[in-house]
């Protein structure tokens, strides 16, 4: 069966170094894979979207990168706040309209 | 921007009671869901809808079932709620059909059965 594990429960990391978050997946061949976040009490929300023909994508101090043949997508968040502390979730996704399933998610806390 | 509305963010209902959790969304998004979330568990899909009238069985249906008489509203119905239903329930709309489309979530409903 499909299978999506986002290595880390919990990431704790120093306000300004780099956070990296891995998802792997088995099992299947994702078309993309999205990356949300979500803070205590509240729904996710999309942060980025990467293809199975993108290496890298990048939005403001974010990264993701996605490697098929590792079947891996690896999420960094650059000169990390404070503020960036929530829960990160990916979702890969095969192409066609299913619906998205997710990972359980990584707790990052940033620490000043 | 997008907006999707559940109607409640905290609910208390006894074992037993038939519980409505209701959701709205303003974009007029063809695709509906409702996943439930508990620690260590993650995000599970319960029910989804890619039309109004249309629905479709998810990962764990089980005690639930849903209504989409209108495309903007998508209803979960817990039909006697138990004590394991307890957990953070959430609605989300996206657009479809086509690839990847990004899903749209509510604050979520907490809803507690005693």
């Amino acid at each position: 069966s499909q299978k999506i594990e986002q290595n880390s429960e919990a990431l704790n990391i120093q306000e300004g170094k780099t956070a990296t978050l891995t998802c792997n997946y088995t099992n299947y061949s994702p078309a993309y894979l999205q990356w949300y976040r979500q803070d205590p009490g509240r729904g996710p929300v999309f942060l980025l979207l990467i293809r199975e023909n993108e290496k890298e994508k990048r939005k403001e101090r974010l990264k993701v990168t996605f490697d098929t043949t590792l079947k891996q997508s690896l999420f960094h968040i650059t000169a990390s706040q404070p503020a960036d502390s929530a829960t990160y979730l990916c979702a890969p996704r095969t192409s066609g309209n299913t619906p998205l399933v997710f990972g359980k998610g990584t707790r990052l806390s940033v620490i000043a | 921007d997008v907006k999707v509305t559940q109607s409640s963010r905290y609910l208390v209902k006894r074992t037993g009671e038939k519980v409505f959790l209701e959701c709205v969304q303003d974009m007029d998004h063809e695709n509906m869901f409702w996943y439930r979330q508990d620690p260590g568990l993650g995000l599970r899909l319960i029910y989804f809808s890619y039309d109004v009238k249309m629905k479709e069985k998810g990962d764990i249906p089980e005690g639930y079932s849903v209504s989409r008489e209108k495309k903007e509203r998508f209803s979960l119905i817990l039909e006697s709620a138990s004590t394991n239903q307890t957990s953070m329930y959430l609605c989300a709309s996206s657009f479809s059909p086509g690839q990847g489309e990004k899903l749209f979530f509510g604050s979520g409903t907490q809803l507690s059965v005693l």
